[in-house]
């Protein structure tokens, strides 16, 4: 089926560097998001995106956080500057509808902020 | 407030043994269900989903769940386990009025030979 893929599978950084995370959706789908499991916790949405803007964002999507998806090509979560907490495996995902519409998951990027 | 239970967090079965994955939501209006799958290294796959009507949906590779409104719950089947089914399960819920995914914690589902 359909796949979305994410570049790096791991990244691991020091606190207060930037870190740009990215994701290959599906390429026809419309909509993109974001979701946030750290180890041992719920996988938690952080941000859904639609037609170059932010749609809908959860408390975790600090200000320090930023998506966009330049021309169409990767959509990309940035993070500056990462904090400790930043900890996490991020998994995005892809969907063509709203609402109803299935969204695939990519198979995350597991970031370690030291 | 939206919220996933999965009370289970590793289930062990036999192979060719039934099995029930158990998961409660809690959802303010009309829910839409679904049971995802993640295989090691891989991203999650939708096993299948429930929107309306009947309240038993078939998924892949046999597996089904139940929507029992009254009971806040869709719980995930299967007849005869396979040892290739071994994956985290997780049951999720979402709404027409928002585009955001509420998950459980997951379900480590470990079959024996």
């Amino acid at each position: 089926g359909p796949k979305v893929l994410q570049i790096p599978s791991h990244q691991i950084i020091d606190m207060g560097q930037m870190v740009t995370l990215n994701c290959d959706p599906v390429s026809n789908h419309l909509y993109f998001y974001w979701y946030k499991q750290i180890l041992g916790q719920q996988m938690e949405f952080l941000v859904n995106f639609y037609n170059g803007k932010v749609m809908e964002k959860s408390k975790l999507f600090k200000d320090q956080f930023s998506v966009e998806r330049p021309d169409g090509s990767y959509f990309t979560l940035k993070i500056q500057p990462t904090a400790l907490e930043d900890s996490a495996v991020y998994f995005c995902a892809s969907s063509l509808d709203w609402g109803v519409g299935e969204q695939y998951f990519g198979p995350g990027t597991r970031l370690t902020v030291l | 407030a939206q919220s996933v239970t999965q009370p289970d967090a590793r289930v062990t079965v036999s192979e060719g043994a039934s099995l029930q994955l158990r998961c409660k939501y809690s959802y303010s209006g009309t829910p839409y269900l679904f049971w995802y799958v993640q295989y090691p290294r891989q991203g999650l796959q939708l096993l299948l989903k429930y929107y309306s009507g009947d309240p038993v949906v078939q998924g892949v590779n046999g597996f089904e769940a139940e929507f029992i409104k009254s009971n806040s719950s869709f719980h995930l089947r299967k007849a005869s386990v396979h040892w290739s089914d071994s994956a985290v399960y997780f049951c999720a819920v979402s709404g027409n009025s928002n585009n955001r995914i509420f998950f459980g914690d997951g379900t480590q589902l470990v079959v024996k030979p």
